[in-house]
Formats: structure tokens, sequence, C-alpha cells
């Protein structure tokens, strides 16, 4: 099945460690995006990626690194200078901005950081 | 820049109640309107889509009209299930590329 997979699906962190959230998706997408999820503020764009070795910072891209080296792979590196990092991080992609419906997101399943 | 409003949640309803959950937005230009859901522990899923004013998109029994006059994008379901609970988002993508803005989400609970 075609589909977005996010690993670990939970992570926990000491202060001052850098950590790497895996997403890989088998969708044939262009466009690759995080998001962070907190109670009571929706997703916020962390950083997004619409063709490889190409990406844009997002709204809140402060304390966090990206690469995008194959098409079907996009981590997303949460640096120690990250201040509150404890969070539900969600990849997506979507097919290209050239494409019908290019619009329409693809989720994976999340995975909750916990910095402790 | 462009934003979206929701409602607060949580909603709670009773299966097989009518529900409305309210969203407004400001944009430039025709942006394309989206609903998403949650289901607990999940990532997001499209539930529908409107692009262009007096769309109706519609899913599940889910629908919602895209109304310019007003900027909104009103969820509804005449009948509220119990495997319905979940968070709902509303989310626009304006102008050029594919960045979508998020609503802050409203949780759903349906009871028996």
């Amino acid at each position: 099945d075609g589909g977005i997979t996010q690993s670990p699906k939970y992570l926990f962190r000491k202060e001052g460690q850098n950590v790497t959230l895996s997403c890989e998706q088998n969708l044939n997408h262009d466009a690759m995006y995080w998001y962070r999820q907190d109670p009571g503020q929706g997703l916020r764009l962390i950083y997004y990626s619409q063709i490889v070795n190409d990406f844009q910072k997002g709204d809140i891209a402060e304390g966090y690194s990206v690469s995008r080296e194959k098409k079907e792979s996009f981590p997303l590196t949460v640096t120690s200078a990250q201040k509150n990092p404890t969070a539900f991080y969600l990849c997506a992609s979507s097919p290209g901005t050239q494409v019908s419906g290019a619009n329409v997101l693809t989720f994976g399943a999340g995975s909750r950081l916990t910095v402790l | 820049g462009d934003s979206v409003t929701q409602m607060e949640g949580p909603v709670t309803l009773s299966e097989e109640a009518f529900l409305t959950i309210n969203c407004t937005y400001t944009a430039t230009g025709y942006p394309s309107l989206f609903w998403y859901v949650q289901y607990p522990g999940e990532g997001l899923q499209l539930l529908l889509k409107a692009t262009k004013a007096d769309d109706k998109g519609s899913n599940k029994g889910f629908e919602a009209t895209y109304r310019k006059e007003t900027t909104s994008f009103h969820l509804e379901k005449g009948s509220v299930q119990v495997s319905d609970s979940a968070v709902y988002f509303c989310a626009l993508r304006a102008g050029g590329g594919n960045k979508l803005t998020f609503g802050t989400g409203t949780q759903l609970k349906v009871e028996l």
C-alpha cells in the first residue's frame, strides 16, 4: 500500500540532544512537509520541500533542520537550539505544483517527541 | 497573512444529532478550502474540499459549502455517529504552491 511512514512513533530526548525523525513516502510525490502540532494551536509548518535537493523554511523553522537527498525521504532534525521541542510532529506529502489536485496533502501517523 | 478561525471545542453531541463546526478564513485572492479529520493517535486525513465559490464538498455524510461572501466553510453532518469522534481541522491554500494554513482544530465527541 502507498503511504507515508514516520518513525519512531514515540521518542524521548534529554535536553541538549539532537534527534532525527524519519519520514519516508512511496507515493512518488514531489513535495514533502513537516508540521508541528501542539494542543490548542493546530498545525504549524516547519519546513517544506517541493523538489529533491531543495527546501524552504516554514513559519517556525528555528531550531530545526531538514535534508532532501532522495525523493522518498525528508528527515527532520530537532536540534538543541529548539527551546520547546516537546510536540507531535507530522510529515506530509503532495504530488507537486503542476498536478491537478496537487494541493491535497497525505499525512503520516506522526511522531511524538518528549523532552525529559 | 492567511488565517483560519475555527470554533473552539470540545463539541459534545449525542448520536444522531446534527453537527455544525464553524470555519471562517482570511486570505488573498481565491483560496482552496479543506476539511481534514484526525482520529486518536493518527495523522490527518482529507475529509472534503472545495476549490471555488459556491462549491460544495461532501464525503461520508459530511458537507461544507464555500461561501465567499461570508468567507466561511462550515462543516455539517445531519446525523453523527460515535465513530465520528475525532479532531476536525479547517485549512486553506492561497496563491501558488502547496502550503496549507490550518485552523486550531475542533474536537468532536459523540456519545451514545
